[in-house]
């Protein structure tokens, strides 16, 4: 199993402005995952972490919106740039250490 | 896109009814779990099922399988007021994340 905690748990935040998540994991696994989960919303998938390499990002997500860094194995940031009104979500970060995909509890995010 | 769909999309029933989820994907899977998810609070894992696996029961739950017809469903029996919330079905290829569907939110009224 694995246990993750995610900083902040929520923000309001002005508009244009950036805000940058905290993921940590209480054990090593390679393959990490954000995901955002606009209001009232099924979870979307912005992009794939594995340490050492580069993010890899699904459609509709860049990497000067979303960058995100994975310095080590228990560790990931997500930051979100610019940030407009239509960024407010639940941002939740996910790892998966064997069959079971494992959640954090998320990041509930407010741009006014 | 979305890798599974479940439907309906909204249930209401009654205390004591059984409660069906249905879940459909596109592309042929690893495995696929099913999440519960309270208003306002983070995901819960319900269970997961494997693509060999046609069936699975974790006490009221029941999950079932069919890989030809690409779908899962989902039966949650005796259903209880604490049930109300909504539940999610992921799915994915091996090494790869959980694309979900667009969930079904259910209501149990006592």
């Amino acid at each position: 199993s694995a246990v993750i905690s995610q900083k902040p748990s929520r923000d309001i935040c002005q508009r244009g402005t950036s805000l940058t998540i905290q993921c940590q994991v209480d054990s090593q696994v390679t393959m990490m995952f954000w995901y955002r989960q606009q209001p009232g919303q099924s979870l979307t998938l912005i992009a794939t972490a594995n340490q050492g390499s580069e993010a890899t990002y699904e459609s509709g997500f860049v990497i000067d919106k979303f960058p995100i860094s994975r310095p080590n194995l228990t560790f990931s940031t997500l930051t979100v740039s610019n940030m407009s009104p239509e960024d407010s979500s639940i941002y939740l970060c996910s790892v998966y250490p064997g069959n079971e995909q494992f959640f954090g509890p998320g990041t509930r995010l407010t741009v006014l | 896109s979305q890798q599974g769909e479940e439907d309906p999309q909204a249930l209401s029933i009654q205390e004591g009814e059984n409660a069906t989820m249905n879940c459909s994907y596109k592309t042929s899977i690893n495995n696929l779990q099913w999440y519960r998810q309270n208003s306002g609070r983070g995901l819960v894992h319900l269970i997961l099922i494997r693509s060999n696996e046609r069936e699975k029961h974790s006490g009221r739950l029941r999950v079932t399988l069919d890989t030809s017809k690409k779908s899962s469903s989902l039966l949650i029996t005796a259903s209880r007021a604490a049930d109300t919330a909504s539940y999610f079905c992921g799915a994915n290829q091996a090494g790869t994340a959980l694309i979900f569907g667009k969930g079904t939110t259910l209501s149990v009224s006592s």
